[in-house]
């Protein structure tokens, strides 16, 4: 079956500080691409989305590549803030169907000043 | 904007008892889903509901458990007799689904602690 691996966290990084959070997938088909985020006390949001190889996804500075050859979407950020605290959740679903999504077990990113 | 709720934010009940877990979607949305993730684990796909019917559920959703929306605003999520490993923080989502892909947004979540 489908799924999703996201890299070990807590991850703590200072301010102004360079982002990458590993994710990888396996699936049968060909799959949408998901980075969801969790702020405190909040629901799941989402950040970015790519539906098929080679598209970028990006939003309020971060960005993820779908990468079919190498089943990768990890997500990137030059510069963190503070206010990027939160937890981080890489995910699929297949665009027709249901669309339930396929979650990896979230990584904990905490930005220091 | 308009956003999912839940309630209650956090549950605690005694092994065996029964759980009703209470999600408001969009009020146009068309499409509802529960996940859920137990401390430390991949948040997990347990069913998806449209036209007043279950449309998909995984493993995890057995004879235990139930949905439905009542009313045509509040999706409830039953646990009819609770076990200790059901402790985890439960998710609902809702979508519109008028093209090929639309977001699904997700409430804050309910964590259930069963003891």
């Amino acid at each position: 079956g489908d799924s999703v691996t996201q890299m070990e966290g807590p991850v703590t990084l200072s301010e102004e500080a360079f982002l990458t959070i590993n994710c990888t997938y396996t699936a049968t088909g060909y799959p949408s691409l998901f980075w969801y985020v969790q702020y405190p006390g909040e629901g799941l949001q989402l950040l970015l989305k790519a539906t098929k190889a080679d598209d970028k996804g990006s939003n309020k500075g971060f960005e993820a590549t779908y990468r079919k050859e190498t089943t990768s979407f990890h997500l990137e950020k030059g510069s963190v803030q503070v206010s990027d605290s939160a937890v981080y959740f890489c995910a699929l679903s297949y665009n027709f169907g249901n669309e339930k999504l396929t979650f990896g077990t979230g990584t904990r990113l905490t930005i220091i000043p | 904007e308009p956003e999912v709720t839940q309630t209650p934010s956090h549950q605690v009940t005694q092994m065996g008892q029964e759980v009703i877990l209470r999600c408001v979607p969009i009020s146009n949305h068309l499409y509802f889903y529960w996940y859920r993730q137990i401390l430390g684990q991949k948040v997990e796909f347990l069913v998806s509901f449209y036209n007043n019917e279950i449309s998909e559920k995984s493993e995890i959703f057995d004879d235990q458990f139930s949905v439905e929306r009542p009313d045509g605003s509040n999706f409830t999520l039953k646990i009819r007799s609770t076990k200790l490993e059901d402790s985890a923080m439960y998710f609902c989502a809702s979508i519109l689904r008028e093209s090929s892909y639309n977001e699904q947004f997700f409430g804050p979540g309910t964590r259930l602690t069963v003891l």
